[in-house]
């Protein structure tokens, strides 16, 4: 199975700030990559895709890159609405499999 | 717009078959073109996928359940279900349904909690 690692698995910013998460993979997944937030006692919900497209709908401070084993999600300036857990997805082999977890709250 | 709601039983007993429908409005499965699938989150937990179905009833299963998973459709009623068997506690979970188109999970139920216990 492809492991995933996110770091930080805990992160503490204030509104406005420039924050990046990090997800590696255990081995190469070209740009099978998404990212997802989850808000407590909600389903996640979809952000990013192929690592770098923005869902429809999706805020543009939101943006995701990189490709292979290392891949970003940025959040370029912190709104209130943002605070929650974020979790990267990999979709190139199986088992699909997800990171830990980044829970992002306010400082 | 695509919604989906998860239904079934929110307890079942250790050894017994859990088992979760999911129903799907705003658009057809049998339309083609998405992977329905079913991934679950023990309390506190991070997210861990089951499986999917495509329209057509070709299914992919976590290998770490594959064992005791069966996903079916059902394009005449536009659901699809999830049957786990032998269920013990860690089996206990919220449940979601999604619909992925491929790339990722665009679209998804509320999820349900499903409690294992006698």
């Amino acid at each position: 199975d492809i492991q995933l690692t996110q770091s930080p698995s805990f992160l503490s910013a204030s509104v406005g700030d420039r924050v990046t998460i990090t997800c590696r993979a255990s081995q190469g997944i070209s740009s099978y990559l998404a990212w997802y937030q989850q808000k407590p006692g909600k389903a996640p919900k979809l952000l990013i895709y192929a690592a770098s497209t923005l869902q429809s709908g999706v805020p543009s401070r939101f943006s995701g890159s990189g490709s292979g084993t290392e891949f970003t999600l940025t959040i370029s300036s912190l709104q209130p609405e943002d605070f929650a857990t974020y979790y990267c997805q990999q979709l190139n082999s199986y088992p699909i499999t997800f990171g830990q977890g980044t829970r992002l709250e306010i400082k | 717009q695509v919604q989906l709601q998860e239904s079934g039983p929110g307890l079942v007993k250790p050894s017994q078959t859990l088992s979760l429908t999911c129903t799907v409005s705003g658009g057809s499965i049998s339309s083609g073109g998405y992977y329905w699938s079913w991934i679950r989150q023990h309390p506190g937990k991070g997210l861990e996928w089951i499986g999917y179905i495509y329209y057509s009833g070709s299914t992919y299963y976590n290998p770490s359940l594959k064992s005791r998973v069966t996903i079916s459709v059902d394009t005449s009623k536009n659901q699809f279900s999830l049957k786990l068997s032998s269920v013990t506690a860690a089996d206990t979970a919220v449940y979601y349904c999604a619909r992925d188109p491929a790339g990722a999970a665009d679209h998804w139920g509320q999820g349900t909690l499903v409690t294992v216990s006698s």
